[in-house]
């Protein structure tokens, strides 16, 4: 069965402080692995894909086929980082996405 | 470009009845999903459409269903509501190809009494 599991549903951090939020996938597949933000007050949004291997705010994020993981990772946080992250998964062009529970992201001044 | 807009943003409704939310996508997407987000189970896949036909469907009893229209507009219904329906449910929007780069609507939160 496809699943994404995010074991934290609260992360709290001192601004410039590292962060990494985990997620852990299950698919028999080749996933593609995406993570989405949702800033308060704003729409849930693309924050990066796995594919793309690409830093956006300072965000990066690494597919470990081994360990089935795609943490994300920022080395300082800021408190404009602050938001709900949501890890998702697709496969097999199934045009859907699995989504984690979600992980709140609190940076503290 | 305006984003995905949903309408209605709020709606309460009795157990039994039926309902209708709507979906415009952004403007030259002919992709449209639908997600039910509840704070027990998350975001979930109810459905996607492309060019008026569904490529995929999620795990929801029938009593949920959509369709979309030649201008990619998409509506969703829920019959017979319960009260475990209560939701918001989120459409997104996207070129066509899946690329997993969806852009959501705000949202069109249900609460079944």
């Amino acid at each position: 069965a496809q699943r994404v599991t995010q074991p934290e549903k609260l992360l709290s951090v001192f601004k410039g402080a590292p962060v990494e939020l985990k997620c852990n996938y299950s698919y028999s597949g080749s996933p593609e692995l995406f993570w989405y933000v949702q800033y308060s007050r704003q729409r849930l949004q693309l924050l990066l894909r796995h594919i793309s291997r690409e830093s956006i705010k300072g965000f990066t994020a690494d597919l470990n086929k081994g360990e089935t993981s795609f943490h994300l990772k920022k080395p300082f946080a800021q408190e404009e980082d602050s938001a709900m992250y949501y890890c998702a998964l697709s496969g097999d062009s199934s045009y859907k996405l699995i989504f984690g529970s979600g992980t709140r992201l609190l940076v503290r001044p | 470009k305006a984003g995905v807009t949903q309408t209605p943003r709020y709606l309460i409704k009795t157990r039994g009845q039926q309902v209708t939310l709507s979906c415009s996508p952004i403007s030259g997407h002919r992709s449209v999903s639908w997600y039910q987000q509840t704070p027990g189970q998350g975001l979930q896949f109810l459905f996607e459409y492309f060019s008026e036909t569904q490529r995929n469907k999620g795990n929801f009893p029938g009593r949920f269903s959509g369709r979309q229209f030649s201008n990619s507009r998409s509506e969703m219904n829920v019959s017979t509501l319960e009260l475990g329906d209560s939701a918001l449910y989120l459409c997104a929007s996207s070129l066509g190809g899946f690329t997993g780069e969806l852009f959501f609507g705000e949202g069109s939160r249900l609460t079944v009494l």
